[in-house]
């Protein structure tokens, strides 16, 4: 069975910094792109950018480019998501899902909620 | 980047009733849309991918109809839970994008 878990809940300060995770198993990890996705309270759904754990291939929306760093650890089957400097604006649930190829989301973690905040 | 347009924004069915939701994207993604729904406190589920193939598990009431620019998810028959969010996203692109959403509820 697919299982992606993600890390617990953080609640951080503004310019703080974050690495949140996301651990498959249950597949070949390297072998699947995994993505990030955003849901800010009461919003909807945004893609932020997506790694294929093999060779650490990179791809960003242009909208979060510059703003977060994904990364991966093929050896323990890991992807990360992170950020140097927090804003409040980041406050926000995020989702790592597994791709099927460069398609749709296929599995998806149970989320991990940042809340940044003074 | 292609804007995915969803219509309506809220949609009030009774339960047992047909439910169709539309999904427009910007220019043409040929047959790559994907539909998830969410439900309050859970990570999103893939229902649709490919437009019209149902993922596994998900029961035959879902159906996903479109190609090029215009898209439907149609419910035939609404059960209680049913009533959720249902996102499209569409894939032929860079970046993915999603629409905003339809949240569909009990009328």
């Amino acid at each position: 069975e697919v299982q992606l878990v993600q890390s617990g809940a953080e609640v951080k300060k503004p310019g703080e910094s974050l690495k949140i995770s996301c651990k498959g198993s249950g597949y070949s990890f390297t072998s699947y792109w995994i993505g990030w996705v955003r849901q800010m309270p009461g919003k909807g759904l945004e893609w932020m950018g997506i790694i294929y754990p093999g060779d650490s291939d990179t791809r960003y929306s242009p909208s979060f480019q510059g703003q977060v760093t994904i990364s991966a650890d093929k050896s323990i089957s890991t992807a990360y998501l992170q950020w140097s400097s927090l804003k409040a604006s980041d406050t926000a649930m995020y989702y790592c899902a597994r791709l099927f190829y460069l398609g749709y989301f296929q599995h998806w973690g149970q989320g991990t909620l940042v809340t940044v905040s003074s | 980047e292609i804007v995915m347009t969803q219509s309506p924004a809220t949609l009030s069915v009774s339960p047992g009733e047909r439910a169709t939701l539309s999904c427009r994207a910007s220019q043409s993604v040929s047959s790559n849309l994907a539909w998830y729904q969410q439900k309050p406190g859970q990570a999103p589920r893939l229902l649709i991918y490919g437009a019209s193939t149902r993922a596994t598990g998900i029961p035959a009431r879902f159906s996903g109809s479109g190609s090029g620019t215009e898209f439907t998810l149609t419910i035939s028959s609404l059960q209680s839970e049913d009533f959720a969010v249902y996102y499209c996203q569409q894939y032929n692109n860079w970046p993915q994008t999603f629409g905003q959403g339809t949240k569909l509820e009990i009328k």
